[in-house]
């Protein structure tokens, strides 16, 4: 059975900061791209991150370039995101999830095709 | 970054109905689009990628297509587990960018 499961949420004072992991099961975790997308309450989704399925890749929003940092560990099947300098409207759940970046001829495809259930973070003083 | 105009934001529609979702982006991105439905308090769920391309699993009552700047979303014949939310989403280049959401209700 394939699983992400994110853990590292909670509530932080503005300005602070919060690792995020998420932990794969079930699938080859180093043939994915991984990606972290949020949303906030009552919103839709915002993409946040991703990372190659080697880590030597690794790409931001502009809301969060130079604030969080993506990594992975294949040993341990799991991706990560190092937030600082956190701000109220980081507020969101955060999900992990798993592409496999299909290809048809000469193109290739963003899939998400797993996803977790979230971790909810919460910035406020 | 592109940004990606979805209409409606809401739709009211009934079991058995054709409805039609729209998402137009700020540049062209060839067939780089995808599509997902997200249900209350779970997660989203993959429907279609490369602008028409059904994933795996999913009812062929869904279709997409376009290319360039315009893309759509149908469901051929609405099913009471059809409504739900439904985002697209740009992915020609970084950062990937959603639209903000179609709430599709029942009539």
């Amino acid at each position: 059975e394939v699983q992400l499961v994110e853990s590292g949420g909670g509530l932080v004072q503005p300005g602070g900061s919060l690792k995020l992991s998420c932990s794969a099961s079930g699938f080859t975790f180093n043939n994915y791209w991984m990606t972290w997308i949020r949303q906030a309450p009552g919103k839709g989704l915002d993409w946040v991150a991703n990372i190659r399925k080697d880590g030597s890749d690794k790409y931001y929003a502009d809301s969060v370039k130079g604030r969080f940092t993506i990594s992975r560990d294949n040993a341990k099947n799991s991706v990560y995101l190092q937030m600082d300098s956190l701000r109220a409207e980081d507020t969101a759940l955060y999900y992990c999830a798993a592409d496999s970046s299909p290809n048809q001829g000469s193109a290739w495809y963003t899939t998400y095709d797993f996803w977790g259930q979230g971790t909810l973070v919460t910035v406020s003083s | 970054a592109i940004q990606m105009t979805q209409s409606p934001s809401s739709l009211s529609a009934s079991v058995g109905d054709r409805v039609t979702i729209t998402c137009r982006a700020s540049q062209g991105i060839r067939n780089d689009c995808g599509w997902y439905q997200q249900k209350p308090g779970k997660a989203p769920k993959l429907l279609i990628y490369a602008a028409s391309t059904l994933y795996s699993g999913v009812p062929s009552r869904f279709s997409g297509s376009g290319s360039g700047t315009d893309f759509t979303l149908t469901i051929s014949s609405l099913q009471p587990e059809d409504f739900a939310t439904y985002y697209c989403l740009q992915d020609y280049n970084y950062p990937h960018t959603f639209g903000q959401g179609t709430k599709l209700e029942i009539k």
